[in-house]
């Protein structure tokens, strides 16, 4: 199965700041089969990206995806307040469809 | 809007089985594939299995083979997760998630349920 590492573990920042998430392939994910989603606590996952970089309904455009083959970055542009929260990367490329362990997103 | 209603929490018995319903509403069932993913206490997500209720056969993370059943009830737009054998590691929250395209193509979730916990002790 493909295993996704997400870096850093723990992202510290100020509102206004720009946010990056790194997410890893073990092996290349085909046709950039790559989510993003968000998680507040006590919720369920919120997507974000699909398709690596398309943006999901009702998604500001503050947030963005990017990459290919085994690397891929989510950015968050500007922080808002309520943006702080843990973000899981996704393959559904290949099946078993696997998860990043996730970035814990922080007020600084 | 698409709306996806799990049922409640369940406290079970080392050993035993548990059965988690989703309820779908607002869209069409048939031909979106639903997947069921766990969390465990403060940890991370982890795929256990889907199906097309249209097709009907389920596809399970191999983890899981053997004592997970992923089931599809068209007439009522609900789909089931039963779960055997409980041990203590599967004390989580499981969600039912629907796929955001059409009939078998890979996909990310678009909609998730509220989330069931499900406790497992003696």
């Amino acid at each position: 199965e493909i295993v996704l590492t997400q870096s850093p573990g723990t992202l510290s920042l100020s509102p206004g700041e720009r946010a990056i998430f790194s997410c890893r392939a073990s092996q290349s994910i085909s046709s950039s089969y790559l989510a993003w989603y968000q998680q507040k606590p006590g919720q369920a996952p919120r997507l974000l990206i699909y398709g690596a970089s398309s943006r999901a309904s009702g998604i500001p455009d503050r947030f963005s995806g990017s990459g290919s083959g085994t690397d891929f970055t989510l950015t968050i542009s500007r922080l808002e307040p309520e943006d702080f929260a843990v973000y899981y990367c996704q393959q559904y490329g290949s099946s078993p469809q696997t998860f990043g362990q996730g970035t814990k997103l922080e007020i600084k | 809007q698409v709306q996806l209603v799990q049922s409640g929490a369940e406290v079970k018995k080392p050993g035993s089985s548990v059965k988690v319903s989703c309820k779908a509403s607002g869209g069409t069932f048939s031909t979106y594939a639903f997947s069921w993913v766990r969390q465990a206490p403060g940890q991370g997500l982890e795929w256990m299995g889907g199906i097309i209720p249209i097709f009907g056969t389920p596809n399970y993370a191999q983890k899981f083979q053997g004592r997970v059943t992923i089931t599809a009830d068209k007439s009522t737009s609900t789909t089931y997760m039963e779960l055997s054998s409980l041990r203590s590691e599967d004390t989580a929250i499981y969600y039912c998630a629907k796929a955001a395209a059409t009939t078998g193509k890979p996909s990310s979730f678009d909609y998730w349920g509220q989330g069931t916990l499900v406790t497992v002790s003696s």
